[in-house]
């Protein structure tokens, strides 16, 4: 089955950019989705087909997608940023297609 | 304005079946391309995901949980119905449903439901 590997945990000052990577064999080749997730809240998409963002969502997130490596990028990041973050593929590579999710991400901002 | 309750109960017994129900507005199931699917999180985890039915009634499943799993709606009462057999401990989580988009991305989540596993 397809694995998405995302590191556990990611910290930036405020003001900076946070940088949150999302691997996969060839995930070039696929749709890839990010979702924020604060505590107690359902996820809420912010990236979706690699690089758009919903409406309502700010320019400060963008996202990224080649190779092996997809990366959502937060610019500018603020307090109100902390949270978990998520990567999300349809894998139709296998016999059994299906969403992957990552492991998720912690961004703390210090 | 599209969105998505989640309900049923709240605590299951290890072995029982649980049925959970996703009542939802402001999208019809039945408009081509639409989907509604099951996500959960388990206390501290990340997600998983679960099922996924179209508006076609095509249904896709996890693989490590398929046989364990039931995907169905009832386009009349814009509900989608997720059974789950054999429940265990490790089941507790809270359960999300969500709209998909055309590239699989699920754009509007219901608020979760946390189910418990305990005798």
């Amino acid at each position: 089955s397809y694995v998405l590997t995302q590191p556990p945990s990611v910290s930036v000052a405020p003001g900076q950019t946070a940088r949150i990577t999302c691997g996969g064999n060839n995930i070039g080749s696929k749709s890839v989705h990010w979702y924020q997730q604060k505590p107690g809240q359902a996820p809420v998409l912010v990236v979706y087909d690699d690089s758009d963002r919903p409406s309502g969502i700010p320019e400060r997130f963008s996202g990224s997608n080649s190779g092996n490596t997809a990366t959502l990028t937060i610019s500018r990041v603020e307090a109100g940023d902390e949270a978990d973050y998520y990567c999300q593929v349809w894998d139709s590579s296998s016999d059994h297609p299906g969403v992957v999710f990552g492991g998720g991400t912690k961004l703390t901002v210090l | 304005q599209i969105t998505l309750k989640e309900s049923g109960p709240t605590l299951v017994k290890p072995t029982q079946t649980l049925t959970l129900t996703c009542t939802f507005s402001g999208f019809s199931l039945s408009t081509s391309g639409v989907g509604v699917g099951w996500i959960r999180q388990p206390p501290g985890k990340a997600l998983e995901w679960l099922a996924l039915i179209y508006w076609n009634d095509d249904k896709r499943y996890s693989p490590s949980l398929k046989s364990r799993l039931t995907i169905t709606k009832d386009t009349s009462k814009n509900q989608v119905v997720l059974t789950m057999t054999n429940m265990d401990p490790v089941d507790t989580a809270t359960y999300y449903c969500a709209r998909t988009g055309a590239t699989w991305d699920f754009q509007h989540w219901g608020q979760g439901t946390l189910v418990t596993v305990s005798s």
